[in-house]
This record gives C-alpha cells, sequence and structure tokens, in this order.
C-alpha cells in the first residue's frame, strides 16, 4: 500500500516570499493532519480535515498560513509571507476516520528553510 | 489531552531488549495510548497502539498497567536501526476534538554495539 505522498522534500525560500507543499494522503483516508515540526521538538498539529471540512486549526497562524483539501483527496498548505521562524519541517498525515483506534500515518515531510 | 511523562534519553546495548516506559497518570477512559518513533530526517513511524490489554506485533510489545496510570514499549532485540526518538502519545477517543496526535518531547533511545 502507497504511503502518505508529500512534495517538495526540499524548499530554501527568502523571507516574505511565498511557498506551497503538497500532500496525497493513502487512498480512502478521510482525516488528513498537517504537522509542524521546528528542529529539537516534536510535531504540532497546525490543521486538521476531515475530508474536505476543517475539524480543527485552532493552531494554524491563520494570517500567513492557510491550507485546503478539495474534494476531500490531496491537500495544499502555504505560507504567505513567510518568516524565518517558519523554518521547520513540514508533515501530512492521514487516517482513515477520526477515531482514536484508527491509525494516524505520516509521510516523510517537507524541509523548508526560510533566509 | 492526558499529558505524558517520559526519561529524555536511554541506552540500549544492541541485541537486548529496550524497555522504554511512560508515565499517563490522568488517562481517562477513552484515551488510547500511542507509540511513534521517528528516525533523523523522516517522518514520524507508527509503532504500536493500545487501550486497556497489552498487545504485541511485529515491531514491539505494548504493556499496559491495570490502572492505565503508565506503560512500557518493548522492543524485544535491539538493533542500531533502532536508534531513534521515540513518542508516547495519549490520544483522545472523543469529545469535539478527538483524533489528533499531541506529541511530548519523547525519549532520545541509542542502541549501542
Amino acid at each position: 500500500e502507497a504511503g502518505v505522498a508529500q512534495s517538495p522534500r526540499y524548499k530554501i525560500i527568502e523571507k516574505r516570499q511565498s511557498v506551497a507543499f503538497w500532500c496525497n494522503p493513502i487512498s480512502g483516508h478521510a482525516t488528513l493532519y498537517w504537522y509542524q515540526q521546528i528542529l529539537g521538538q516534536g510535531p504540532k498539529l497546525l490543521i486538521q480535515f476531515q475530508n474536505n471540512g476543517v475539524v480543527d486549526d485552532s493552531q494554524l497562524p491563520k494570517d500567513r498560513f492557510s491550507a485546503e483539501r478539495l474534494k476531500g483527496v490531496d491537500s495544499t498548505l502555504k505560507i504567505q509571507p513567510a518568516k524565518l521562524e517558519d523554518s521547520a519541517v513540514y508533515l501530512c498525515a492521514s487516517s482513515y476516520n477520526r477515531g482514536a483506534g484508527n491509525t494516524i500515518y505520516f509521510g516523510e515531510g517537507s524541509w523548508l528553510t526560510v533566509v | 489531552d492526558a499529558k505524558t511523562t517520559q526519561p529524555p534519553s536511554m541506552d540500549c546495548a544492541e541485541g537486548r531488549a529496550a524497555n522504554l516506559p511512560c508515565n499517563h497518570s490522568t488517562i481517562s477512559g477513552n484515551e488510547y495510548v500511542y507509540w511513534y518513533r521517528q528516525i533523523h530526517s523522516q517522518g514520524p513511524q507508527y509503532i504500536i497502539h493500545g487501550l486497556k490489554n497489552n498487545e504485541t506485533n511485529e515491531m514491539a510489545s505494548l504493556i499496559i498497567t491495570e490502572d492505565r496510570k503508565s506503560s512500557t514499549l518493548i522492543l524485544p532485540h535491539a538493533t542500531l536501526r533502532d536508534t531513534a526518538v521515540y513518542y508516547c502519545i495519549v490520544r483522545l477517543g472523543g469529545g469535539t476534538s478527538y483524533g489528533k496526535l499531541t506529541f511530548g518531547q519523547g525519549t532520545i533511545l541509542t542502541v549501542h554495539p
């Protein structure tokens, strides 16, 4: 079974520029998550989708971050304008549904460096 | 969500069992215990999860105490490739924000030759 696919794997941008990350979850998974992981810390949830609806975006910095999941499959996470503190790994994850007994699977992540 | 407490680091000899402890004294009845690990530059990898009973799969065993306030992840025969950060997470099973994983700092396990 194919895992969670993410792209690009690495991205370097200057501050105030914009960047977008793409995620394709495991086929049939209704729940999709975006996490941010700053070096030396555990991942932090940014946003959670159930199909194409947002379930939880309480920790998403909405002045610069946006995410969408059109048609309830692929998702994109956008940062505009980027700040130096946005340098992190952006992890996409998916699960069959929101139930806590359903395993969440992570992609390899997209590494962002803002200079 | 219930918080977890893990030692910041542990060492283990290759070929020996690695026993990683986790305290979750405020866990509630509908919260699962999940274990993930993360090897440098990779995404978190699912290991195992349980609610009340002990669980075993091809990677590890999970031992949950009867009062559910603590658990132990056991890697039966550690190899150098098991060197990673191990996260113990209590995952809410109901309510308005159920489903998400909240990561702590984890335990850095180093397996020595």
